[in-house]
C-alpha cells in the first residue's frame, strides 16, 4: 500500500525567511501533486510534477520532483503571511488506465511576523 | 470557466439516515473523483467514475456508494449513517483519469 508522509506536519515560519518541505512517497510513480487548502476551504491545484527531476515555480513557491529519491520539496522564498495555509502532496497511482491520488496528512504552514 | 459544484454544501443528518450529494465536474471533464475528508484520516479516496463506469474505488464499506450520468454530472450516497461518517467530501473533476484534478467546495457532512 502506498505511504506518503510529510514533514514536518506543522511549521511556523518568521516572515521573510526560506523553507523548505518534504514529501516523501513509498512506491513508484512519476506523477506528484501540491495543493493548497485554507480553513475551511477545497483544495487548490498549485503544482503537477510529471517526470523525474520536474521543478516548477510559482511567485515565492518551487516545487521538485526526484522519483529515484521518491521525494517531494517545496521551497518557501522569503515568506509571507498570504502562504499560511495546509499544503498537501498526493502521489498518483495507475492500475491499467484507473489512477487515484493518495495524499499526505499536510504539513499546516503559519507565517507570523 | 465555471468550475467543479458540489451540493449541498453543509447539511445535517441523523444516524441511520442516507445522504445523497451531487458534484457537477468543470464542462469537457468525463472522470469524477470522490474524496472523503477528516482530521483524523486525511484525505481518502472513495471512487472514481469515468463515462458512467466506477473505474476505481477506494477502501469504504459497500454503504458508500456512487453513480456517473452521461453528462458526466456525479452522485455519491452513504446508507445508514454513522457518526463516523461526518466529514467533508470533496468531488474533483479531470478531463481523463490522468489529468489534473480541480476540486470542488466540498459537501460537509455532520451525522448526530
Amino acid at each position: 500500500e502506498l505511504k506518503v508522509e510529510q514533514n514536518p506536519l506543522f511549521l511556523s515560519m518568521q516572515e521573510g525567511k526560506n523553507y523548505t518541505i518534504y514529501c516523501n512517497y513509498s512506491t513508484t510513480s512519476d506523477r506528484l501533486y501540491w495543493y493548497r487548502q485554507d480553513p475551511g476551504k477545497s483544495l487548490e491545484s498549485l503544482f503537477v510534477l510529471l517526470s523525474n527531476g520536474a521543478v516548477k515555480q510559482e511567485g515565492r513557491l518551487m516545487a521538485s520532483l526526484d522519483t529515484k529519491a521518491r521525494l517531494s520539496t517545496l521551497h518557501i522564498t522569503a515568506a509571507v503571511h498570504d502562504l499560511s495555509a495546509t499544503y498537501f502532496c498526493a502521489v498518483a497511482t495507475y492500475t491499467g488506465a484507473n489512477s487515484k491520488l493518495t495524499f499526505g496528512k499536510g504539513i499546516t504552514l503559519s507565517v507570523r511576523p | 470557466k465555471a468550475g467543479v459544484t458540489q451540493t449541498p454544501r453543509y447539511l445535517i443528518k441523523t444516524r441511520g439516515q442516507q445522504v445523497t450529494l451531487s458534484c457537477s465536474p468543470i464542462s469537457g471533464h468525463r472522470s469524477v473523483s470522490w474524496y472523503q475528508q477528516t482530521p483524523g484520516q486525511g484525505l481518502q479516496f472513495l471512487f472514481e467514475y469515468f463515462s458512467e463506469t466506477q473505474r476505481n474505488k477506494g477502501n469504504f464499506p459497500g454503504r458508500f456508494s456512487g453513480r456517473q450520468f452521461s453528462n458526466s454530472r456525479s452522485e455519491m450516497n452513504v446508507s445508514t449513517l454513522e457518526l463516523g461518517d461526518s466529514a467533508l467530501y470533496l468531488c474533483a473533476s479531470s478531463y481523463d483519469s490522468t489529468g489534473e484534478l480541480f476540486f470542488g467546495e466540498g459537501s460537509r457532512l455532520t451525522v448526530l
